[in-house]
C-alpha cells in the first residue's frame, strides 16, 4: 500500500504570504504511460465535505482561484498558495489514486499567524 | 443543482449491519464512477470502496474487506453501501464521492462530495 506523508502537520502563515505544504509518497505517483502524476489535493473547511482543488498533480480545478498551485513529481509534491487569504484556513489533504487503496496524507492545518 | 446527499446513518451494536444509501441529482450519474470515504470525526480521511459506472468493477479498503458492499443503482441515481458486522473502528462519517471518469476510465480523485452520514457502532 502507498503512504501519503504531509508535512508539517500544521502551519500559520499571515495573510498576504506564502503558505507551502509538502506530500511525500512512498512510492513513485508518476505513471510513465500517461506522463501523469495521480496527486489530488483538497481543503476541508469546519463543518463541510472536502472540496477538490488541484488533479494530476498540478491542473486546478474549475473555479479554484490562481493563488493555489501545485507542483512536483515522482514522490514529492507541493501545494502552494501565493498570498494567504482569511477564507483559506482549512486543513489540506493530499491523496493518491495510483494503485487501490486509494490513501490520504493525515492533514495539514492552515491557520493566520 | 449538482449535489450527493447520504442516508441511512445511525447507531448500531458491534456486530450489526447499515446501508446507506447516495441520492446523486444534477449530473448524469452512470457516466461516472463512485466511491465511499469516511472521516472519523476530527480526524483524516480514509477512502472505503470504489465502483466503476455500470457496476462491473468494484474495490475496497483492506479494513472493510469481506464485510461492506458497494452497489449502484443507475435507473434511481443511487449509491448503496451495505455495512456487515460492525465494528468500533468503522464509527465516521461516511461521505459519497464521485470519482473523475472519462469515457469508461476512472481516475480515482473526487471532485465531488457529499456532507455526509454519520455511523456509529456502540454497545
Amino acid at each position: 500500500d502507498i503512504v501519503m506523508t504531509q508535512s508539517p502537520d500544521s502551519l500559520a502563515v499571515s495573510l498576504g504570504e506564502r503558505a507551502t505544504i509538502n506530500c511525500k509518497s512512498s512510492q513513485s505517483l508518476f505513471y510513465s504511460s500517461n506522463k501523469k502524476n495521480y496527486l489530488a489535493w483538497y481543503q476541508q473547511k469546519p463543518g463541510q465535505p472536502p472540496k477538490l482543488l488541484i488533479y494530476w498533480a498540478s491542473t486546478r480545478e474549475s473555479g479554484v482561484p490562481d493563488r493555489f498551485s501545485g507542483s512536483g513529481s515522482g514522490t514529492d509534491f507541493t501545494l502552494t498558495i501565493s498570498s494567504l487569504q482569511a477564507e483559506d484556513v482549512a486543513v489540506y489533504y493530499c491523496q493518491q489514486y495510483y494503485s487501490t487503496p486509494y490513501s490520504f496524507g493525515q492533514g495539514t492545518k492552515l491557520e493566520i499567524k | 443543482e449538482v449535489q450527493l446527499v447520504e442516508s441511512g446513518g445511525g447507531v448500531v451494536r458491534p456486530g450489526g449491519s447499515l446501508r446507506l444509501s447516495c441520492a446523486a441529482s444534477g449530473f448524469t450519474f452512470d457516466d461516472y464512477g463512485m466511491s465511499w470515504v469516511r472521516q472519523v470525526p476530527g480526524k483524516g480521511l480514509e477512502w472505503v470502496s470504489g465502483i466503476n459506472w455500470n457496476g462491473g468493477s468494484t474495490a475496497y479498503a483492506d479494513s472493510v474487506k469481506g464485510r461492506f458492499t458497494i452497489s449502484r443503482d443507475n435507473a434511481k441515481n443511487s449509491l448503496y453501501l451495505q455495512m456487515n458486522n460492525l465494528r468500533a473502528e468503522d464509527t465516521a462519517f461516511y461521505h459519497c464521492a464521485r470519482d473523475e471518469t472519462v469515457g469508461t476510465t476512472v481516475y480515482w480523485y473526487f471532485d465531488l462530495w457529499g456532507r455526509g452520514t454519520l455511523v456509529t457502532v456502540s454497545s
